[in-house]
């Protein structure tokens, strides 16, 4: 089976520019979230999707949004980027009838904000 | 809210040392706990789990055992290979009802196992 697949894998933009990154979800799994993990710091918590729609947000403000599309796979949009939003941002997926919250994550996008 | 407490790395150790990671919890419910493993230019990897207490999760040699009476989970393997080199994130999500919360994690320890 496939894994969780990002793109790109490493971008720079600089402050106020927009960004739009990519997931595809492991075959089978109908429920993404999306993580930053700044650097030396563990993953946080972005949003979740599933069904195409958010249903949990962690504190993030809304210029951080989403969309998850039919076949599962998943963006993850930023506007107005700040040089605190230098990190590498993971996706991961799981389904949503398994036990424990069991994820698979991509190898993630690191984006460098200038 | 719900907190991850892990020891600071970096962690150095020579191969076939004993390797523990201290990991503690602060939850208000009955979550899951995990470790997750990273190595250099990947994604996360699942390493082992635990969802209730007395649980002993384990994988490739690591152990860790849900001690809800002292909220730790704590790492463990016996005999460490430099193919262990890697970050290592504990981690808890809460149970609400039979749904999953989201995933919280502490900061990470790295380790280094020489040859």
């Amino acid at each position: 089976e496939t894994g969780v697949t990002q793109s790109p894998t490493h971008l720079i933009k600089t402050r106020g520019q927009q960004v739009t990154l990519r997931c595809s979800s492991q075959s089978g799994h109908n429920t993404v979230s999306w993580y930053q993990q700044a650097l030396g710091q563990g993953p946080q918590f972005i949003f979740q999707y599933y069904r195409e729609e958010e249903n949990g947000r962690g504190n993030f403000p809304p210029r951080f949004s989403g969309l998850q599309f039919p076949n599962y796979s998943s963006e993850l949009n930023v506007n107005a980027l700040e040089l605190d939003d230098s990190a590498l941002y993971l996706c991961a997926s799981r389904r949503s009838s398994s036990g424990a919250n069991v994820l698979t994550f991509g190898a993630g996008s690191r984006l460098t904000v200038l | 809210g719900d907190s991850v407490t892990q020891m600071e790395g970096p962690v150095t150790l020579s191969e076939e040392a004993f390797l523990t990671i201290n990991c503690t919890y602060t939850a208000t419910g009955y979550p899951s706990l995990f470790w997750y493993v990273q190595y250099p230019g990947e994604g996360l990897q699942l390493l082992l789990k635990a969802t209730k207490a007395d649980d002993k999760g384990s994988n490739k040699g690591f152990e860790a055992t849900y001690r809800k009476e002292t909220t730790s989970f704590h790492l463990e393997k016996g005999s460490v290979q430099v193919s262990d080199s890697a970050v290592y994130f504990c981690a808890l999500s809460e149970n609400y009802g039979g749904s999953q919360g989201n995933l919280i994690f502490g900061k990470g320890t790295k380790l280094s196992v020489k040859p």
